[in-house]
């Protein structure tokens, strides 16, 4: 178990819908990383988050967009939901600029 | 933005035998770990080695940072070290990652 909880799991909706997925980090980390994994992208950085700020943008589309709370908490929403949207989607956390820590990941299907 | 590099992209091992996967990366990194990723999907901390050599039971990794690449050592290879193996690297602020290689131990 790495410390990091993301929920839902799995999560299967159509397309044009919106869906929040949640990520609670390891107790005491502020950074919180958001990851797209499909099958011809590979792992791809999305977002980051240090103590509520954001830090870094990665690959991320104008339809997604995230947010850190100020108990650390992070979600990612993903809006007008396309068919390639589906995909394994990981939360990460760290503490400052050490080793990170993946939660199991919420699997998205679009159909 | 950096390039990370990981050979082979697939392996077949018998069970019992050794391997090294190699991953180059072509800039400076202040980060680099080595994940398993298991069949179910999840991403296993194997090793977080930005230089030196660590050693986990049958693991061992190895990263020359001035030369940019990192070595993963599997010995006495079980079907349970089937998955993908992936070397990321942070030149900044978030991890990138390599493709991975496939690693399948048969019986």
């Amino acid at each position: 178990d790495s410390g990091v909880t993301q929920t839902p799991k799995h999560l299967i909706t159509a397309t044009g819908q919106r869906v929040t997925l949640r990520c609670s980090p390891r107790s005491g980390d502020l950074s919180v990383y958001w990851y797209q994994q499909s099958l011809d992208q590979g792992l791809q950085f999305l977002i980051q988050y240090y103590n509520g700020e954001e830090r870094a943008k990665g690959n991320i589309l104008e339809r997604f967009s995230a947010q850190q709370f100020p108990d650390l908490h992070s979600e990612l929403n993903l809006s007008s939901l396309e068919l390639g949207d589906s995909a394994l989607y990981f939360c990460a956390s760290s503490a400052r600029n050490t080793e990170a820590f993946f939660g199991q990941g919420t699997r998205l299907t679009v159909v | 933005g950096i390039q990370v590099e990981q050979s082979p992209p697939d392996l077949i091992l018998q069970e019992g035998a050794n391997s090294t996967l190699r991953c180059n990366f072509s800039d400076s990194v202040n980060n680099l770990q080595w994940f398993h990723q298991n069949p179910w999907g999840q991403l296993i901390n194997l090793f977080y080695i930005p230089s030196g050599t660590k050693q986990n039971g049958r693991l061992s990794a190895t990263t020359v940072a001035t030369e940019r690449y990192s070595l993963l050592y599997i010995s006495s290879s079980q079907t349970t070290d089937s998955g993908v193996y992936f070397c990321a690297v942070k030149p900044g602020y978030a991890l990138n990652f390599g493709k991975g290689t496939s690693l399948l131990v048969t019986p």
